[in-house]
């Protein structure tokens, strides 16, 4: 079975530049997660969507921070403009919706704000 | 803010010992998970054990939650160099929304 997709695995730009990340969650999932993760402050929940609703994104950091699930196979973070401080690796994470579930997470976006 | 604390935050035995970690967390939860996360790679989840529970196993993971002292272990018994590894509680609060811990750097050695 595939698990979550996320694209591009890398991604390198310089400060002021848009960044979409994309995200394909495992098939019949509701429940979509956007997490930062970074050396200072660990795993940090960014957003969360359920059956393609925003539910809880009081993780976003400010204005700049977007998300959006416009169908239940896919969503995109963007981020303009993009700062060096938002360098992270954003890891995207699917889960059926029902309590005492597990999150299934991607390999992660390792972006590089130069 | 991170609610789940894992001690230690680095750990380092020899193949074939065990490896405990703990983790404590502040707020009434349902559910307490552990993952793993190799170097690179995302979050696997390892177990789940629910609020009314006490003790789980699977395979060589054994994890135990106390309620009264918001406290959780994880044990890893006769360790492997392939469980090398990030390992990190979550509390579950909620319907689903998920707190993390910083982590136990597990090292195992040869």
């Amino acid at each position: 079975d595939a698990g979550v997709i996320q694209s591009p695995r890398h991604e390198v730009t310089e400060m002021g530049q848009e960044v979409t990340l994309r995200c394909k969650p495992i098939s019949g999932h509701n429940s979509l997660f956007w997490y930062r993760q970074t050396m200072m402050r660990g795993l940090e929940l960014l957003i969360y969507f359920n059956n393609n609703v925003p539910i809880d994104d009081s993780g976003m950091p400010e204005d700049r921070f977007s998300a959006k699930m416009p169908n239940a196979s896919f969503s995109t973070l963007k981020i303009q403009p993009s700062e060096p401080r938002d360098s992270a690796v954003y890891f995207c994470a699917s889960s059926p919706d029902s309590r005492d579930q597990p999150q299934h997470f991607g390999d992660g976006t390792r972006l590089s704000i130069l | 803010s991170q609610q789940g604390e894992e001690d230690p935050q680095a750990l380092s035995i020899q193949e074939g010992e065990n490896a405990t970690m703990n983790c404590s967390y502040k707020t009434s939860i349902n559910n307490l998970q552990w993952y793993r996360q190799n170097s690179g790679r995302g979050l696997v989840h390892l177990i789940l054990i629910r609020s009314n529970e006490r003790e789980k196993h699977s395979g060589r993971l054994r994890v135990t939650l106390d309620t009264s002292k918001k406290s959780s272990s994880l044990l890893i018994t006769a360790s492997r160099a392939a469980d090398t590894a990030s390992y990190f509680c979550a509390t579950g609060q909620g319907a689903q929304k998920l707190v993390f811990g910083q982590g136990t750097r597990l090292t195992i050695n040869p």
